[in-house]
């Protein structure tokens, strides 16, 4: 069965703190890579996503680097705050590019 | 707000009974996907439908069901209820199907099967 693997499963960061979580995908066939961020109580919502056309993509204090030849990509957060605190999860397209495959999810706390 | 609601938030069933879980999608959008979400993982894909016909389909059994209705909303039947169906579930609305469409999800429904 078809796999997202992220790491690492929580991370706990100062404010103000880079983390950065990656993720190692299965599926070439499809081009888009998003990111989704999940507060507890609430449905994931997406964040950022990139196409591997580019290997950066930044969207205010968050960046996604891609590694088309690793099968990685990775969520930098940039100054990091309190209010990012939030379970983010990546994922990758099924085999038949109709769905989205989620990774396991890595906890953030970001403390003030 | 993703304006993608569900009902109920929570609810409680014993083994054995049926549930339906009901989302109303963004207005205009054709396609819809049904996720199981257990405490601690990630999402996953229990069906797709798609101007209300079934599109896709995770590896769920078939006593998990959906249907699709033309106002944008959309159902989850779950029969015959097991412990480990205890879960947060998803729905999801998109424009269109594919993986590259963005999906827009509520906020889920918390069911507890005891």
């Amino acid at each position: 069965q078809q796999q997202v693997k992220q790491s690492p499963q929580s991370l706990i960061v100062q404010k103000g703190g880079i983390p950065i979580i990656n993720c190692a995908y299965e599926n070439t066939a499809f081009d888009y890579f998003p990111w989704y961020q999940q507060f507890p109580g609430k449905g994931p919502a997406l964040l950022i996503a990139i196409r591997p056309d580019v290997s950066e993509k930044k969207e205010g204090r968050f960046t996604i680097s891609f590694n088309k030849s690793a099968k990685q990509f990775s969520l930098h957060i940039m100054d990091s705050q309190p209010g990012d605190s939030a379970t983010y999860f990546c994922a990758d397209s099924d085999n038949y590019g109709q769905n989205f495959v989620f990774g396991p999810g890595t906890r953030l706390s970001v403390l003030p | 707000e993703t304006g993608v609601t569900q009902s109920p938030t929570h609810l409680i069933k014993t083994r054995g009974q049926q549930v339906t879980l009901r989302c109303s999608s963004q207005s205009g959008h054709n396609t819809v996907s049904w996720y199981q979400q257990a405490l601690g993982q990630g999402p996953q894909f229990i069906f797709q439908y798609y101007r209300e016909e079934e599109n896709g389909r995770g590896n769920f059994p078939p006593r998990f069901s959906g249907l699709q209705f033309p106002n944008y909303s959309s159902e989850l039947n779950v029969n015959a209820l097991e412990l480990d169906d205890s879960a947060l579930y998803l729905c999801a609305s998109s424009l269109h199907w594919g993986a590259r469409e963005t999906q827009y999800f509520g906020p889920g429904t918390r069911l507890l099967v005891l």
